[in-house]
């Protein structure tokens, strides 16, 4: 079975951009998760998404923002990037009431 | 809130010896869920072993074990006849129970990384 993919694994934008980030979970899963890591904050729960809805959201500002389609894949976004919002994004999918499996991630880089 | 602390940033231990990480977590759920994750240079997060709060029982996987006291609130990982293979960073991780229409989240200590050394 395909693991968790991330696409692109690797992205420069400049500050005031947009990005989108695309996830494609397990073959089965429905709940897709997103996790922000730097080495400055570490790992930090972005949102879920179980069913097309957000059903739990990390202490993020507005500018990022995620969503989820009929096949479970994800996708989220940073309007308005900042230097701060370089960092590792890792996508994870879990079946239901089981353990979270994660993607390779997608380097974003802000110039 | 809960917090996850990794106290060790650095650890090396010889090919084929045992090393210990450490974890201690604070919480004041009752029910929740504990994890060990491992990050190789990849950056792919691995889940290593798990464990659930209610269960006295210490998780094991092959060469990994845990030794779970949930009254001092440690957690911590047993690597036994370490590995080249097993040089990575390894996270520790909380979720409590998962709310309503959820899967929970995760949250991750600060991390350990560990050499294993030929």
């Amino acid at each position: 079975k395909a693991g968790v993919t991330q696409t692109p694994r690797y992205l420069i934008k400049t500050r005031g951009q947009q990005v989108t980030l695309s996830c494609s979970p397990i073959s089965g899963h429905r709940s897709v998760s997103w996790y922000q890591q730097t080495p400055g904050q570490g790992l930090q729960f972005l949102f879920e998404y179980f069913s097309e809805t957000q059903r739990n959201k990390g202490n993020f500002p507005g500018r990022f923002s995620g969503r989820q389609f009929s096949n479970s894949r994800s996708e989220m976004n940073v309007s308005t990037l900042e230097l701060g919002d370089s960092a590792l994004y890792l996508c994870a999918s879990t079946l239901l009431g089981g353990n979270q499996f994660f993607g390779p991630g997608t380097r974003l880089t802000v110039l | 809130a809960q917090t996850v602390t990794q106290s060790q940033p650095e650890m090396s231990v010889q090919e084929a010896e045992t090393v210990t990480l450490s974890c201690t977590y604070d919480t004041s759920e009752n029910n929740y869920y504990l994890f060990w994750y491992k990050q190789p240079p990849s950056r792919q997060m691995i889940l290593v072993i798990r464990q659930e709060a209610y269960k006295q029982q210490n998780a094991t996987e092959n060469r990994f074990s845990v030794n779970f006291q949930k009254a001092a609130k440690s957690f911590s990982l047993k690597i036994s006849d370490s590995q080249l293979g097993d040089t990575a960073m390894y996270f520790c991780a909380f979720m409590k129970d998962k709310p309503m229409g959820s899967q929970g989240n995760l949250i991750f200590g600060k991390g350990t990384k560990l050499s294993v050394k030929p």
